[in-house]
């Protein structure tokens, strides 16, 4: 089973709101990360988790905010988003941080933010 | 710095015919390769992989790639296309800094006409 589940599918808010994303992966992964993705453009990394402990940030806005509570769970906390922050928003899982050969990133089905 | 260029931007292919999508990348060495499809409104999904070993790479749907060193490539190729191929496909190079970082290309757009 290779599962990344995200939650909610779908998420409206506005610009002053709090909200936040879910991701769960019980393939006993250890390195998790969130993308984001435009329309008709491929995704961008967001951050990197490796063993709970974030470990890359490609210099990401303060309003989206990680957190990595246990080895199973990845959250993307949002607080006062622009409507230019409209997109998919990906979370992936895979094995092992250290990469090297075998280590695969499975993507979860994304989702949808739209930000009025 | 590593990329991935992917010249075709959208594809256009008859049901049943033959199709390869073009991938090159630009690495000092020999990266890992990745093949993903992502159907409208859906997440990415691995179709195939290269790390090391046979250059000739099978996946799921009937997909295969072949690496080429001295061409910097791993094109994408099913020998008959069905309905339900259409879609985005992503080529990705897997880079090993310690964390896996994957880097996309643009993407290439799929059409299935009847």
């Amino acid at each position: 089973d290779t599962e990344v589940t995200q939650t909610p599918k779908h998420l409206v808010m506005g610009m002053t709101n709090k909200k936040s994303l879910k991701c769960e992966q019980h393939m006993g992964h250890r390195a998790m990360y969130w993308y984001k993705q435009k329309a008709k453009k491929p995704p961008e990394l967001m951050f990197v988790y490796s063993y709970e402990k974030l470990s890359i940030n490609e210099s990401v806005p303060s309003r989206f905010s990680p957190e990595c509570p246990n080895s199973s769970l990845l959250n993307l906390h949002l607080h006062a988003l622009q409507p230019e922050d409209s997109a998919l928003y990906l979370c992936a899982s895979s094995p092992n941080p250290q990469g090297g050969s075998g280590n695969t990133i499975y993507f979860g089905e994304g989702s949808w933010l739209t930000v009025v | 710095a590593q990329s991935v260029t992917q010249p075709d931007i959208h594809i256009t292919v008859s049901e049943g015919a033959s199709l390869e999508l073009r991938c090159n990348y630009s690495y000092g060495a020999t990266p890992y390769l990745f093949w993903y499809v992502q159907s409208p409104g859906q997440g990415l999904q691995l179709l195939l992989k290269y790390f090391s070993g046979d250059t000739l790479v099978q996946g799921i749907k009937g997909f295969e790639a072949e690496f080429k060193r001295s061409q910097s490539s791993f094109n994408l190729r099913k020998p008959s296309v069905h309905w339900s191929d259409a879609a985005e496909y992503f080529c990705a190079v897997g880079l090993n800094f310690g964390n896996e970082k994957l880097t996309f290309g643009t993407g290439t757009r799929l059409t299935i006409i009847p």
